[in-house]
């Protein structure tokens, strides 16, 4: 079964700065996904990767497959960034079997 | 428009009683989930259903119960064997050979 596991837990950081969310897994996987939970416990995908680099605005993720780790940066951040960040993974079978995930990150932006 | 409803958004039950908490989707995905989410953990996989009329277990499915008798809805059952069954509550779709999970909005069920 895979770990996932994410750096920091908690990040408070200011308006603008920019931003570094880790995520490692221990076993081989088809994709590696990295979702935004609200406050209000809605969950949107923000990016799927099996390699390389993805970028999406201000977002960009990256994933390592032979080290088994991605990050998700996030540039000039605002308030309105502020929202758990999960990583999850899919297995080597695929993407019927579901989502192993991580614990979040919980990041607050201050103004 | 096209995406997952989870119906209703708060739920409280008394201890010992069953409940069911409804999901239903229109985007035409064979896959079907339910997660668990507690304060502190990752969302973990109770149940997944890949066709209709068929489901697996997931990591933690004591307690719990489903059925896939129709594609768009995959209703989820907390028995009263369930020994801590407050927590929020997510169903998600994919198609077969898709990766991208659609999330809904959630339920949270608190036992009292």
């Amino acid at each position: 079964k895979n770990e996932v596991e994410q750096s920091p837990q908690n990040l408070t950081a200011q308006e603008g700065e920019f931003i570094t969310i880790n995520c490692s897994y221990s076993v081989g996987i088809s994709a590696l996904h990295w979702l935004q939970q609200h406050p209000g416990g809605g969950i949107v995908s923000l990016f799927m990767l099996s390699s390389g680099k993805k970028k999406h605005g201000r977002l960009i993720a990256t994933i390592n497959i032979q080290e088994k780790h991605s990050s998700l940066h996030i540039t000039a951040s605002h308030p309105r960034d502020s929202a758990v960040y999960i990583c999850a993974v899919n297995g080597e079978r695929g993407g019927a079997d579901g989502l192993t995930f991580g614990k979040g990150t919980h990041l607050i932006i201050q103004p | 428009d096209g995406g997952i409803t989870q119906s209703p958004k708060y739920l409280f039950r008394k201890e010992g009683q069953n409940v069911t908490l409804s999901c239903e989707q229109n985007l035409n995905h064979d896959a079907m989930y339910w997660y668990r989410q507690d304060p502190g953990q990752g969302l973990r996989l109770i149940y997944y259903s890949q066709i209709v009329n068929d489901f697996q277990k997931g990591d933690i499915a004591e307690g719990y119960s489903v059925s896939r008798e129709k594609k768009e809805s995959f209703p989820l059952t907390v028995t009263s064997a369930q020994k801590n069954p407050t927590a929020f509550y997510l169903c998600a779709s994919n198609s077969q050979r898709g990766y991208r999970q659609y999330f809904g909005p959630g339920t949270r069920l608190t036992v009292l």
